[in-house]
């Protein structure tokens, strides 16, 4: 079945810095790709997707890219912010939310 | 802000008690989820709904069942909880149609049974 592991499962950045958060998955039928931000004390919140017949997509301070081949995405940061700290997930399906697949997380935290 | 209400938010039980989680959402969503996390952990499916009298079991093994009567309403059961049972239960829903769509979270419901 779909693996997705998720890197690093901390990082620290500076305030004003980027940040990046990797993803790969393991099913190359895997065509959906969201990104999650969980707050401390509150559900996750979708802040980006990516589907697989795009290979960027932007959003502001926020960016996503995808590599089919290679079978990893990732999530970059620009211009880091203290708001921007929480826990970001990654996941990957077959275009349907009953098949999420996970990613571990990663804890970012942003020194002022 | 999440439209998709959870209650309660904390939950302190012993072991042996039956617990329903309750779960509701405002948006007319038909789809709806439970999941089960340990704090700042990955996120489990164990249950969800492709909407009235549907209900399936997720990839995650759990002894706590789930009803869906009413489109806004997904409460979870455990008829007898344990010390395993303590997690944080995340109840989501998406809109109808195909393929994915946002997932609404609610803010959870920590559970710790003792």
């Amino acid at each position: 079945g779909e693996n997705v592991e998720q890197h690093p499962s901390t990082l620290s950045v500076q305030e004003g810095d980027s940040a990046v958060i990797k993803c790969t998955y393991s099913d190359s039928a895997s065509n959906y790709f969201p990104w999650y931000k969980q707050e401390l004390g509150k559900g996750p919140q979708l802040i980006i997707d990516i589907r697989s017949n795009v290979g960027e997509k932007k959003d502001q301070r926020i960016a996503v890219t995808l590599n089919k081949t290679a079978k990893h995405f990732s999530l970059h940061i620009t211009e880091t912010q203290p708001e921007d700290s929480a826990v970001y997930f990654c996941a990957a399906s077959v275009e349907s939310n009953y098949q999420l697949i996970w990613g571990a997380g990663t804890k970012l935290i942003i020194k002022p | 802000e999440a439209d998709i209400y959870q209650t309660p938010r904390y939950l302190v039980i012993g072991t042996g008690k039956k617990i329903t989680l309750e779960c509701s959402q405002t948006m007319g969503h038909d789809k709806m989820y439970w999941y089960q996390q340990d704090p700042g952990m990955e996120l489990h499916l164990i249950h969800y709904s492709y909407g009235v009298n549907s209900t399936e079991k997720g990839d995650l093994s759990s002894e706590s069942t789930v009803s869906r009567i009413r489109t806004e309403h997904f409460p979870l059961t455990l008829e007898s909880a344990r010390p395993s049972h303590t997690s944080q239960y995340l109840c989501a829903s998406s809109d109808p149609g195909q393929g994915s769509s946002p997932l609404h979270f609610g803010n959870g419901t920590r559970l710790t049974v003792t």
